[in-house]
């Protein structure tokens, strides 16, 4: 029973290098999501999808690609690092219909040097 | 948008007393009100959640309280327990009419259980 699965777990970056932080969910959930948590920041939306094919900006999308070729995957692409983006990153899927839990992966630590 | 402010951001309790977390809301839109238990390391998780057409809900230790007039929600912890350190997050959801609706938190409050 994995839920929301985040790699990698953590990596250091230097400003400028390009990386993509992978998502996979196995609960059939339409919903994705992708947040950054800063401290005193609480936890700020990135990017967001309905359904395979289909995304959309949040609340902080700048610096950051996202696509959903699957409704299972849900990458994040980091497209030119920068110190800025330094943060822990959590993934995070849900239902469409009726549903109201938000599940979380386990986080990714990022550092950009 | 919908903003979420979240009081204290930290709190230090004795094992066995309660612990309280505050949080208000500004968007009169929001009608569901999810509190999250994120513990070191880990992904924050789904505790205890609220709708706006209830005035209060228990779990065990656990309570939340909403006060849709004043636009503010709680959390009660009572007879905490070691295991209940960790940092929690209030949220508040519009009502959903179709479509996705984003889901706005606080800022977080890291809560210690000094044994």
């Amino acid at each position: 029973n994995a839920g929301v699965t985040q790699t990698p777990k953590f990596q250091v970056l230097k400003t400028g290098q390009s990386m993509t932080l992978q998502c996979a969910q196995d609960m059939n959930h339409e919903y994705m999501s992708w947040y950054r948590q800063d401290p005193g920041m609480g936890l700020r939306l990135i990017h967001y999808s309905v359904g395979a094919g289909i995304t959309d900006q949040g609340e902080v999308p700048n610096g950051y690609n996202v696509s959903r070729s699957t409704t299972e995957d849900f990458p994040l692409r980091l497209l030119s690092a920068a110190p800025s983006q330094t943060s822990v990153y959590f993934c995070a899927s849900s239902y469409r219909d009726g549903g109201n839990t938000i599940y979380f992966g386990e986080g990714s630590w990022l550092t950009v040097v | 948008g919908e903003n979420v402010e979240q009081h204290p951001s930290t709190l230090s309790v004795q094992e066995g007393d309660s612990a309280v977390i505050k949080c208000t809301y500004s968007d009169s839109a929001s009608n569901y009100f999810p509190w999250y238990k994120q513990e070191l390391g880990k992904g924050p998780q789904l505790i205890i959640d609220i709708r706006s057409n209830v005035g209060e809900k228990k779990d065990q230790r656990i309570a939340v309280t909403l006060n849709k007039t004043a636009k503010h929600f709680s959390l009660h912890i009572t007879e905490t327990q070691p295991e209940d350190s960790a940092v929690y997050f209030c949220a508040a959801r519009p009502a959903i009419s179709g479509g996705y609706q984003k889901v706005t938190f606080g800022t977080g409050t890291k809560l210690q259980v000094i044994p």
